[in-house]
C-alpha cells in the first residue's frame, strides 16, 4: 500500500515562513491535497491540486510537489495558522484515499 | 452555502453496530460524492469509504469492507455510514465530506462537523 510520510512537528516565528513536508514514492506523478485542523474542529481544505487554493483561502498558502516530495507553504505565518496539517493522495485502486500522519505546526 | 450536518454523539457496546447519517444542503445531491473519514483520538484521518448519491457505487477500506455499509436516501439528501461489530478500537470522530472527482484526483472540499462513537463495555 502507498504510504506518505510527514514531519510530527514544525515550529515557525511569526511573520516567517513555515514548510512542511509530505513523502513519498514518485509523489511528483500524484495530485497532492492539504487539510488544516484546528482543535476541536473539522479537517478545512487549504490546497488541493498540489497548488491551487479553495476560495477564502489566503494566498499565504501555496503548494508545490516533485518527484518524491510535496511541500505546503505558509509564507507570513500568524498565530491562527497553528493547526495539524495533512497531506492526502489518492493510493492506487485498491488504496485508495491515503491521508499522512499529520504536522503539528507552531508559531511562536 | 454547501453543508454537511451529521447526526449526534453515539455510545455503543462491543458487537453492536452505530448507523451515522450525514444531510446534505446547498448543492445538487446527486452531482457529487460522499467520502467518510474517522479520526481516533490523538491520531490522523483514516479514509474509510465512498458512496454515490447518483448510482448506489461504493467503495471501502479493505479492512473495514465486511463491516461497512454505506447507503444513501435522495429524498431527504442524506447518505448513511453503517459500521457493526464495533471494537474498542473503533472509538473515533466520524466525519462526511463531500468528494470531488473520485478517482486519482479526489479532494474533499466540504466536511460534515463530525460524530463522536465510543464503543465501551
Amino acid at each position: 500500500s502507498y504510504v506518505v510520510t510527514q514531519p510530527p512537528s514544525v515550529s515557525v516565528a511569526p511573520g516567517k515562513t513555515a514548510t512542511i513536508s509530505c513523502g513519498g514514492s514518485d509523489i511528483g506523478s500524484k495530485t497532492v491535497q492539504w487539510y488544516q485542523q484546528k482543535p476541536g474542529q473539522a479537517p478545512v481544505l487549504v490546497i488541493y491540486y498540489d497548488s491551487d487554493r479553495p476560495s477564502g483561502i489566503p494566498e499565504r498558502f501555496s503548494g508545490s510537489n516533485s518527484e518524491n516530495t510535496a511541500t505546503l507553504t505558509i509564507s507570513r505565518a500568524e498565530g491562527g495558522d497553528e493547526a495539524d496539517y495533512y497531506c492526502q493522495v489518492w493510493g492506487s485502486s485498491r488504496d485508495y484515499v491515503v491521508f499522512g500522519g499529520g504536522t503539528k505546526l507552531t508559531v511562536l | 452555502q454547501v453543508q454537511l450536518v451529521q447526526s449526534g454523539t453515539e455510545v455503543k457496546r462491543p458487537g453492536a453496530s452505530v448507523k451515522v447519517s450525514c444531510t446534505a444542503a446547498g448543492y445538487t445531491f446527486t452531482y457529487y460524492g460522499i467520502t467518510w473519514v474517522r479520526q481516533a483520538p490523538g491520531q490522523g484521518p483514516e479514509w474509510m469509504g465512498w458512496i454515490s448519491p447518483y448510482n448506489g457505487n461504493t467503495n471501502s477500506a479493505e479492512t473495514l469492507q465486511d463491516r461497512l455499509t454505506m447507503t444513501t436516501d435522495t429524498s431527504t439528501n442524506t447518505v448513511y455510514m453503517e459500521l457493526g461489530s464495533l471494537r474498542s478500537d473503533d472509538t473515533a470522530i466520524y466525519y462526511c465530506a463531500r468528494a470531488i472527482n473520485w478517482g486519482s484526483r479526489t479532494y474533499f472540499d466540504f466536511w460534515g462537523q463530525g460524530t463522536l462513537v465510543t464503543v465501551s463495555s
